[in-house]
């Protein structure tokens, strides 16, 4: 099986950096997404890994190191529109993804 | 435009009755998922179809069934025998399930309220 942790709430001002960790346990990897989900909204995808590394799309950043199971989404000049739901999600060679909890980012002013 | 479609955005139906949910794609893509999402939760997966006329059980499978006729076309329905139904529903597609970097698209979601 394949299993998910995140942190459930995090909180962080305007302007700044947050950074949301995530760990996982999986047979088969096959790539990590990370998903973006407002209140009552589906989730919007974010950001893709499949080999060790960062990958940078804008003010967003995604790492993975497969070695440690071990990601995190780097969000950078925080703005009140960030405030919102962060998905992890691990997929394997079947074609199955299993998400996270999702971790509830509070941006403050 | 391409997309995934649900309707409707809001159902509410009386305990015991059978409900099904729709889920229509027009991006081509091969698979197709259905989730269930709980207050503070994250999604948990109940079936998935990779090719039609072919479906897989997920984590939460019991108490619902679906089916894959058609390669747009993936209904859920929601029977009796589950539980407790009250949850937001998500269907999602991918272009092809076992490709490494495609990400699921999702539809709007159905909130489903069992009186």
């Amino acid at each position: 099986g394949q299993n998910i942790d995140q942190p459930t709430e995090m909180t962080a001002t305007e302007g700044a950096i947050v950074q949301i960790n995530c760990t996982y346990q999986t047979s088969g990897f096959n790539g990590l997404f990370w998903y973006q989900q407002h209140a009552a909204e589906a989730p919007t995808f974010l950001s893709y890994n499949v080999l060790d590394g960062l990958e940078e799309k804008g003010r967003f950043s995604s790492f993975l190191s497969r070695s440690k199971g071990y990601s995190y989404l780097l969000l950078k000049e925080l703005q009140m529109k960030d405030s919102a739901s962060y998905l992890c999600a691990v997929k394997n060679n079947a074609g199955k993804s299993t998400f996270g909890d999702g971790t509830t980012l509070t941006v403050k002013p | 435009d391409g997309g995934i479609t649900q309707s409707p955005k809001y159902l509410f139906r009386k305990e015991g009755q059978n409900v099904t949910l729709s889920c229509e794609q027009n991006l081509n893509h091969d698979a197709m998922y259905w989730y269930r999402q709980d207050p503070g939760q994250g999604l948990r997966l109940i079936y998935y179809s990779q090719i039609v006329n072919d479906f897989q059980k997920g984590d939460i499978a019991e108490g619902y069934s679906v089916s894959r006729e058609k390669k747009e076309s993936f209904p859920l329905t929601v029977t009796s025998a589950q539980k407790n139904p009250t949850a937001f529903y998500l269907c999602a597609s991918i272009e092809g399930p076992g490709l490494a970097g495609h990400e699921q698209f999702f539809g709007p979601g159905t909130r489903l309220t069992v009186l």
